[in-house]
């Protein structure tokens, strides 16, 4: 089954870090880009991250823009997102998103569960 | 402040054939492809129209998207009570170097 697989949400204190994971299954992983999108409760979807398949082209929405750090590890067929410096407008469901290319082409095929990760001290 | 303006609500009876619209700039939509999202109640996002007017395998022929400069829309035939969901258009944006989503259209099947 293809599918995407977030884990490592939580509650976290501002100013503290924590990293989120995403598994892949189903699908030649190296042969994606791959991105995370965002969504505060009840607000609308954000695009916060993209990585091509080689981790040669990364992107990072202004927000995030040196607070956070995407990565992938095509060995393990997973995404990661180091997010550091947490605030609380940082409160959000975390979805892991899959695109169509092996470039970054801004196109979200398949989309994982997402994972809460709530910023408050 | 979302990039791509959506009206917040939308509505239509069973049957009915609604649309969405979605406006951008020339940075955005001008100039690159409009993508369509659906988000049912308590579900993450699926990708319902890709490169302005192309459905995905499974997506009924009841929906489908069109563009016109720095515009685009999402219409809904033969409406029906599973459509009542979130949508969201979305294109890539030249001058921000990323992806921006329009602040999403609740759809309410009366």
């Amino acid at each position: 089954e293809v599918q995407l697989v977030e884990s490592g949400g939580g509650l976290v204190q501002p100013g503290r870090s924590l990293r989120l994971s995403c598994a892949a299954s189903g699908f030649t992983f190296h042969d994606y880009a791959m991105h995370w999108v965002r969504q505060a409760p009840g607000k609308g979807l954000e695009w916060v991250s993209s990585i091509s398949w080689n981790s040669g082209t990364i992107g990072y929405a202004a927000s995030v823009k040196g607070r956070f750090t995407i990565s992938r590890d095509n060995s393990k067929n997973s995404l990661y997102l180091q997010m550091n410096s947490l605030r609380t407008e940082d409160t959000a469901f975390y979805y892991c998103t899959k695109d169509t290319k092996i470039t970054i082409f801004g196109e979200f095929a398949l989309w994982g569960q997402g994972i809460l990760v709530t910023v408050s001290s | 402040q979302s990039v791509l303006t959506q009206p917040p609500s939308a509505s239509g009876t069973p049957g009915q054939r609604v649309t969405i619209a979605c406006s951008g700039t020339s940075s955005n939509i001008g100039r690159n492809f409009v993508y369509w999202y659906q988000q049912l109640p308590g579900t993450a996002p699926k990708l319902l129209i890709y490169r302005d007017n192309q459905r995905p395998s499974g997506v009924p022929d009841r929906f489908s998207g069109s563009k016109s400069g720095t515009s685009a829309s999402l219409a809904i035939s033969g409406l029906r009570s599973e459509d009542e969901a979130d949508y969201y258009c979305a294109a890539w944006d030249d001058s921000l170097s990323g992806v921006i989503f329009g602040g999403g259209t609740k759809l309410t099947v009366l």
